[in-house]
Formats: structure tokens, C-alpha cells, sequence
């Protein structure tokens, strides 16, 4: 069974730019987490999704957004870049819905670097 | 101070040895997740603990939920080079209401010289 897949593993954006990051839960999970980490905050929720509805957001500034389709793959984009955003962005998927997440399993990360 | 605390932040041991890394949170856990990661790779996950006095094992490691669910230990036995990396907790505070939110603790280095 595959993991989690996220994509791209590694891009390099301007200040300024916008980003969209993409991620495959394992088949069959229908919820989706987002997390950023960085070396000075350590791993921070950003949102998570079920049933193409978010519903839990983090601490963020609204230049953070995703979404979540009908086949529960998920995106997240981040406007109006600032090299503060240089994270390694982390998405979960679970096989539970609400009231027991059950396993959360994690994918490689994407490694945004902002210039 | 912070709601979710790991200790130590840093741990060096000879191969062989034993050791434990400690979670404490400062609220009732509805379930506390144990993640190693490789530096500037995914977490991989280790382990999930939901009831008071609960202990689970794989190969050799163990992890523990306390009976008041507000602390966790996770123990490894016989330690090996492969069980290098950063280990990290995740407290689940939702009482049941989220999907995939957890808070992390800071995590804890290990090294594990040969």
C-alpha cells in the first residue's frame, strides 16, 4: 500500500510568489492534516480537512489556504511568500473520521525555500 | 513553559544501552502519538496511546500512557544505530473532536555511538 505522497519534495520560490503543495493520503483515508516545521517553532498545525470540508485551522495568517477534493487528495497554498514561510511542510493522512483519528501517518514533506 | 513538554532534549548513548525520553502535557491527553524522524525527512510513526495505564511494544520499543493520561514514556531497550534520530510526541487535546490536529513537543535528539 503506498504512503503518503507529497509533491514537490524540494522547490525554491521569491518573496512575493505564491506556492501550492499537493498531497495523496493513503487509499482509502479521507481525513487530511497539514503541519509546518522549522527550526525554531518545531512542527505547527496548519489545518485539517474532511470530506472536502477544512475543519480545524492553526494559528496562521490567511496567506495559508488549502482545500481537499472528492477523491481526498489535498492541496495547500501559500500567497504573497516571505522568507519566514522556508518550512518543510508535512501532510498526514488517517483512515478515522471525527472523535477517533486513529494512526496518523505522515509523508517525506515538501522543503519550501523562499529567496 | 511549554503545554507539551519532552525531556531530555538531547541524548547521547553507547549501543546497548537502555533509555527513556519522557512526554508531559500539561492538559488531559485523548491521545498521545510517538513520530521518529530523520533530519529533514518525514515522520515515521511509532505508536499511539489513548487509555490511562496503556503500554504498547514494537521490536524494541515501548511506550506508556500514565493512568492520569497526562504523561508518557517511551522506552527503548538495547539501543542500536538505527534508532538515531529525533523522536517526537503529539498530544491529541481534541477530547474526540478533531481529525488529524495534534501539538507537538519539541522533540529529542538521540545519538547512538557504536
Amino acid at each position: 500500500k503506498a504512503g503518503v505522497t507529497q509533491t514537490p519534495r524540494y522547490l525554491i520560490k521569491t518573496r512575493g510568489q505564491q506556492v501550492t503543495l499537493s498531497c495523496s493520503p493513503i487509499s482509502g483515508h479521507r481525513s487530511v492534516s497539514w503541519y509546518q516545521q522549522t527550526p525554531g517553532q518545531g512542527l505547527q498545525f496548519l489545518f485539517e480537512y474532511f470530506s472536502e470540508t477544512q475543519r480545524n485551522k492553526g494559528n496562521f495568517p490567511g496567506r495559508f489556504s488549502g482545500r481537499q477534493f472528492s477523491n481526498s487528495r489535498s492541496e495547500m497554498n501559500v500567497s504573497t511568500l516571505e522568507l519566514g514561510d522556508s518550512a518543510l511542510y508535512l501532510c498526514a493522512s488517517s483512515p478515522k473520521g471525527k472523535g477517533n483519528t486513529g494512526e496518523l501517518f505522515f509523508g517525506e514533506g515538501s522543503r519550501l525555500t523562499v529567496l | 513553559s511549554q503545554e507539551l513538554e519532552q525531556s531530555p532534549q538531547s541524548l547521547i548513548v553507547q549501543e546497548g544501552k537502555n533509555l527513556t525520553i519522557n512526554c508531559t502535557s500539561s492538559k488531559t491527553l485523548y491521545g498521545l502519538y510517538w513520530y521518529k524522524q530523520k533530519y529533514g525527512e518525514g515522520l515515521i510513526f511509532l505508536m499511539m496511546l489513548q487509555k490511562g495505564g496503556e503500554e504498547k511494544s514494537h521490536e524494541k520499543i515501548t511506550a506508556k500512557l500514565d493512568e492520569k493520561k497526562q504523561q508518557s514514556s517511551l522506552h527503548i531497550t538495547a539501543s542500536q544505530p538505527s534508532h538515531a534520530g529525533i523522536y517526537l510526541c503529539g498530544a491529541d487535546w481534541s477530547g474526540g473532536t478533531s481529525y488529524g490536529k495534534l501539538t507537538f513537543g519539541q522533540g529529542t535528539i538521540l545519538t547512538v555511538h557504536p
